[in-house]
C-alpha cells in the first residue's frame, strides 16, 4: 500500500513571507500523480497544484510551486508571498492507477498552516 | 453549475440505525468516490466508482455499501451505524479519476 507522510503537523509563517511544506511518499510505481489540496476552515477541499510523475518540470500555479524529487520520493509545496487566505490545512496526495481504468488517491495526514499578520 | 452536491450537511444517528448519504454531480463525470475525514488521519477512501454499474472498495470499506445506477448519483449507505463511523464524509468526482477531484461540501455525521 502507498503511504504519504507529511512530517509537519503545524506550521506558521508571517504574511508576505515564503513557507515550504514537506511531503514524502512510498511507492514502487513509476506512473503516478501527486497533488496538494487545501482545506480552509470552510471545510471545502480545493486543489492547489498537480504534478505528473513522468514530467520532470516542477508544476507552478501563481504563488504556489512544488519541488518534485522523484528519486527521493519527495514532493514539497512552496508558498510565496503568503497571504492571510492561505491559512488552512494542506494535504499532500498520491494517486496511482489501480486497474480497469480506475485510480486510487491516498492522502497524507495534513499540515495546518497559519499565516500571521 | 452545482458541481458536487452532498446531502445532508449534518446528521446525528443512534447506534444501529441505517442511513444513506446522498451525492450527485452534474458534470457528467465517470469517476466518483467517497472519503471519510477523521482528526489527525487525513482523508481515507471508502469506495469508488469508474462508471455506472461499476464500484470497488477503497481503504476503509467495512460498514458501508455503495451502488452506481446512474452517472450522476453515488449514494453511500451505512447499514448499521457505529460510533466509530462518526466522521466527516466527502464525496468527490472527476472526469477520469487521475485529474482534479471536485469535492462536495461534506457531511458531518455523529453516531451516538
Amino acid at each position: 500500500a502507498q503511504t504519504v507522510t507529511q512530517s509537519q503537523p503545524e506550521m506558521s509563517v508571517q504574511e508576505a513571507e515564503t513557507v515550504t511544506l514537506s511531503c514524502t511518499y512510498d511507492t514502487s510505481e513509476n506512473n503516478y500523480y501527486l497533488f496538494w489540496y487545501k482545506q480552509p476552515p470552510s471545510r471545502q477541499m480545493i486543489l492547489v497544484i498537480r504534478q505528473e510523475a513522468y514530467k520532470q518540470q516542477n508544476a507552478t500555479e501563481n504563488r504556489f510551486s512544488v519541488n518534485f524529487q522523484k528519486a527521493a520520493k519527495s514532493f514539497s509545496l512552496k508558498i510565496s508571498d503568503s497571504q492571510l487566505g492561505d491559512t488552512a490545512m494542506y494535504f499532500c496526495a498520491f494517486m496511482k492507477p489501480s486497474g480497469a481504468g480506475s485510480y486510487q488517491l491516498t492522502f497524507g495526514k495534513g499540515t495546518k498552516l497559519s499565516v500571521i499578520p | 453549475n452545482a458541481g458536487v452536491t452532498q446531502t445532508p450537511k449534518f446528521q446525528v444517528l443512534k447506534t444501529g440505525q441505517s442511513m444513506t448519504l446522498q451525492c450527485a454531480q452534474d458534470m457528467n463525470h465517470e469517476y466518483m468516490s467517497w472519503y471519510r475525514q477523521d482528526p489527525g488521519m487525513g482523508l481515507r477512501l471508502i469506495h469508488y466508482s469508474v462508471g455506472a454499474g461499476i464500484t470497488d472498495q477503497g481503504e476503509v470499506p467495512n460498514g458501508y455499501n455503495v451502488s452506481r445506477s446512474t452517472t450522476e448519483d453515488f449514494p453511500l449507505r451505512l447499514l448499521s451505524a457505529a460510533p466509530s463511523q462518526t466522521s466527516v464524509y466527502f464525496c468527490a468526482s472527476s472526469n477520469t479519476g487521475r485529474e482534479k477531484l471536485f469535492f462536495g461540501s461534506g457531511t458531518q455525521l455523529s453516531v451516538l
